[in-house]
C-alpha cells in the first residue's frame, strides 16, 4: 500500500538559513510526487510535483525537491529560508495513474525565527 | 484562489445533529474527492466521484456519512449524529493531474 511519512514533526530554522524538508514514499510503481504548504488559516496550495524526467524539480517560492528512487525519497530543499514560509508542509503520493488516491504525509511544521 | 468553493467555511453543531457541507469543484473537472484533516495531521482520503459516480469510500467514511454528487458538478458530504469525534477540516479537491484544495469546511462538534 502506498504511504508517506514525513519524519520531522516539527523543524525550526533561523532567517536566511538553508532549509530541508524530509519525505519518504511507499510505493511500487513509480510514484508521482507532490509537496504541499499550509499556511494558519490557508488551504493547501502545492508548491512542486514530479511525475517523470528530471529528478530535480523546481517550484514556486524558490522551493526543489530531488527524487530520489534508491532511497524512497522526495526532499525538499531551500536555499535560504524567509519569515514567511513559516507554515506546515505535506508531502503526497498518488497512484501511477494520478486518478485515485492521493496519501499524504503527517506534516512538517516548520518555525523561522529571526 | 484555486477555482474550488466550499460552503460553509465554518460550522459549529452539536452532538447528534446532522450537518452538510457543500463542494463547488472547477467547472471543467470530473473527478472530486473529499478529505478529512484533523490536528497535527495530513488530509485523509474520503471519497472520491468520477462525475456523478462514487467511485471509492474510505474506511473512515463510517455509515454516519454520506457524500452526493447528483449531477456531477457540485457535492455535498452529510454527516449524521454527529459525534466530537467528527471535528476537523473537510477538504474538498478538484484534481487535474495535482489535487486542487478548497479552502475547507472546518466542523467543531459541542
Amino acid at each position: 500500500a502506498q504511504s508517506v511519512t514525513q519524519p520531522d514533526i516539527h523543524i525550526t530554522v533561523s532567517e536566511g538559513a538553508s532549509l530541508e524538508l524530509r519525505c519518504n514514499y511507499s510505493y511500487g510503481a513509480t510514484p508521482y510526487l507532490f509537496w504541499y504548504v499550509q499556511s494558519p488559516g490557508q488551504g493547501l496550495q502545492l508548491l512542486l510535483k514530479y511525475f517523470s524526467g528530471d529528478t530535480l524539480v523546481q517550484g514556486i517560492k524558490g522551493f526543489e525537491a530531488e527524487f530520489k528512487r534508491s532511497q524512497s525519497s522526495f526532499n525538499l530543499r531551500k536555499p535560504s529560508v524567509h519569515w514567511s514560509d513559516a507554515a506546515e508542509y505535506f508531502c503526497a503520493v498518488a497512484g501511477g495513474n494520478t486518478g485515485n488516491q492521493f496519501y499524504f504525509g503527517t506534516g512538517t511544521s516548520l518555525t523561522v525565527i529571526p | 484562489d484555486t477555482g474550488v468553493s466550499q460552503d460553509p467555511r465554518h460550522k459549529i453543531t452539536k452532538r447528534g445533529q446532522n450537518v452538510t457541507f457543500r463542494c463547488d469543484p472547477i467547472s471543467e473537472h470530473n473527478r472530486l474527492y473529499w478529505y478529512r484533516q484533523t490536528l497535527g495531521q495530513g488530509p485523509e482520503f474520503l471519497t472520491y466521484f468520477q462525475n456523478e459516480a462514487q467511485l471509492e469510500k474510505s474506511r473512515l467514511l463510517s455509515d454516519r456519512f454520506s457524500a452526493e454528487r447528483p449531477k456531477g458538478s457540485f457535492s455535498t458530504l452529510e454527516i449524521q449524529r454527529t459525534e466530537q469525534g467528527d471535528s476537523a477540516m473537510y477538504l474538498c479537491a478538484s484534481p487535474t493531474d495535482e489535487q486542487f484544495f478548497g479552502p475547507g469546511t472546518r466542523l467543531t462538534v459541542l
